[in-house]
C-alpha cells in the first residue's frame, strides 16, 4: 500500500453500538487528523495526533475518541453510536511543519440508524 | 462558526471556459491556503497551495489569488476540463499546522 487505508469503506450501525474506524498510513508520518464531512459543512476535524503518543481535540469531539499507540495507526471510536454521526469519514496525515498539504485516507460512509 | 467560508455551493461553466472558485476567511492569523479537489467516493486530494507572502501562485491551468487585507483567495482553472468535475475545498492553516475547510464547491464543467 502506499499512502493511508481506511476501513471500513461503508457501514450501517445501530444506533447505541460501539464502532472503531480504522486508519493506517505507510509514509511515516508524523501528524494524523479525522475529519468528517457532512453536506453544507465542509470537513471539521475531530481529533488529531501530532506525533505518537500524543493526541487532541479538534472542532468537533464530542462522542469520539481516538489513539495513537504507534505512528502508523490512528483507529477512530465511536463509544454509543447516535444517528447525528451518519457522515463520512476521513483520515489524514502530515509531516509536522510540513508545508504543503494533508494526505487523505478515502473515507469511511457511516450510517447510524 | 466557520473560519473558511465558500458561499457558493456549486458552479457551472462550459468546457474552455474559466472557472473561478471564492473563498473568504476571518483567522488572521492563517499563514497558509490550499485547495483540495475530490471526486465522489474518494479522499481530497492536494491541488495548489499559497503562502501569506505571496499574492498569486501559478501551476499549470490552476493559479490562486490572495488578497491579504480583504481576506480573500480564488482558485481559476484555465481552460476548463470535464475531468476537473469536482468538489473544490479552500483550507487555511495557522502557525498549529492544523486545516480549517470550508464547504465545498462543486464544479460542473458542460461539454
Amino acid at each position: 500500500i502506499a499512502g493511508i487505508t481506511q476501513a471500513p469503506t461503508s457501514q450501517i450501525l445501530a444506533a447505541g453500538r460501539r464502532m472503531t474506524l480504522r486508519c493506517t498510513q505507510d509514509m511515516r508520518h508524523n501528524a494524523m487528523y479525522w475529519y468528517r464531512q457532512d453536506l453544507g459543512l465542509g470537513l471539521r476535524l475531530i481529533h488529531y495526533s501530532n506525533t505518537a503518543g500524543t493526541t487532541g481535540k479538534g472542532e468537533v469531539p464530542d462522542g469520539y475518541s481516538v489513539s495513537r499507540a504507534n505512528t502508523d495507526d490512528f483507529p477512530l471510536t465511536l463509544a454509543s453510536a447516535v444517528p447525528s454521526q451518519t457522515s463520512v469519514y476521513f483520515c489524514a496525515s502530515s509531516e509536522t511543519g510540513f508545508g504543503g498539504g494533508y494526505t487523505f485516507g478515502s473515507g469511511t460512509r457511516l450510517t447510524v440508524v | 462558526d466557520q473560519q473558511v467560508k465558500q458561499n457558493s455551493p456549486s458552479l457551472s461553466v462550459q468546457e474552455g471556459r474559466i472557472s473561478i472558485l471564492n473563498c473568504d476567511y476571518t483567522n488572521s492569523m492563517f499563514d497558509y491556503f490550499l485547495w483540495y479537489k475530490k471526486y465522489p467516493a474518494e479522499g481530497p486530494t492536494f491541488l495548489i497551495s499559497i503562502s501569506s507572502i505571496k499574492d498569486k501562485n501559478e501551476d499549470g491551468r490552476f493559479t490562486v489569488f490572495l488578497n491579504k487585507s480583504a481576506k480573500h483567495l480564488s482558485l481559476h482553472i484555465v481552460p476548463s476540463q470535464p475531468g476537473d468535475s469536482a468538489v473544490y475545498f479552500c483550507a487555511a492553516r495557522a502557525n498549529d499546522y492544523k486545516l480549517s475547510f470550508g464547504a465545498g464547491t462543486t464544479v460542473t464543467v458542460r461539454a
